[in-house]
């Protein structure tokens, strides 16, 4: 057990709906990152928080975001669901942002759009 | 662009059987280096981490791995595989002048034979 609690742990829904993925990190943990996983693309970085505040972005499409609340929790927000989205939704934390941080990775949720 | 390859997509050992599985990253400067074990459906734990200082590093289940900066590799390696070592494993860096999101290799999929 990492520390890094996901939920939910699987999601089903329709094309065209939104969801809300929800990460709480380890505690003692400022930075939250957010990685999707799919069969084509791999596990690809998604967009960092850091003490509630946006700290990087990476391959997120405009449809998604996220947010990190006061008490550390992160959601992330997938809104006009395509296929294309389902995958599985890893959030990492990390104690600050030296890069040799290593990063605890929660089980995940895997999202399937129908 | 900054990217980590795997070149073997799936392998097998027979149990017993010494295991090595390559990694190698194009970047100019020394990045961190981190391989990360995944089981089926669970998310991912860190296996052994390099920043700096000896290049042969132990890590936890028997892995070790060493860095060659002429290669740019971070090959993995065990001497002898277990049953229980079955999974996917990812090679994954961290560009430490381009932020702290881990950026990962397309796997390899290891398969035990008995």
């Amino acid at each position: 057990d990492s520390g890094v609690t996901q939920t939910p742990k699987h999601l089903i829904t329709a094309t065209g709906q939104r969801v809300t993925l929800r990460c709480s990190p380890r505690s003692g943990d400022l930075s939250v990152y957010w990685y999707q996983q799919s069969l084509d693309q791999g596990l690809q970085f998604l967009i960092q928080y850091y003490n509630g505040e946006e700290r990087a972005k990476g391959n997120i499409l405009e449809r998604f975001s996220a947010q990190q609340f006061p008490d550390l929790h992160s959601e992330l927000n997938l809104s006009s669901l395509e296929l294309g989205d389902s995958a599985l939704y890893f959030c990492a934390s990390s104690v600050s942002l030296a890069p040799r941080d290593e990063q605890f990775f929660g089980p995940g949720t895997r999202l399937t759009v129908l | 662009a900054q990217s980590v390859t795997q070149p073997d997509i799936h392998i097998t050992v027979s149990e017993g059987a010494s295991l090595e599985l390559r990694c190698n990253y194009s970047y100019g400067a020394t990045p961190y280096l981190f391989w990360y074990v995944q089981s089926p459906g669970q998310g991912l734990q860190l296996l052994l981490k390099y920043f700096s200082g000896d290049t042969l590093v132990q890590g936890i289940k028997g892995f070790e791995a060493e860095f060659k900066r002429s290669q740019s590799s971070f090959n993995l390696r065990k001497p002898s595989v277990h049953w229980s070592d079955a999974a996917e494993y990812f090679c994954a860096v961290v560009f430490g002048e381009a932020g702290t999101a881990l950026i990962f290799g397309k796997g390899t999929t290891l398969s035990v034979s008995s």
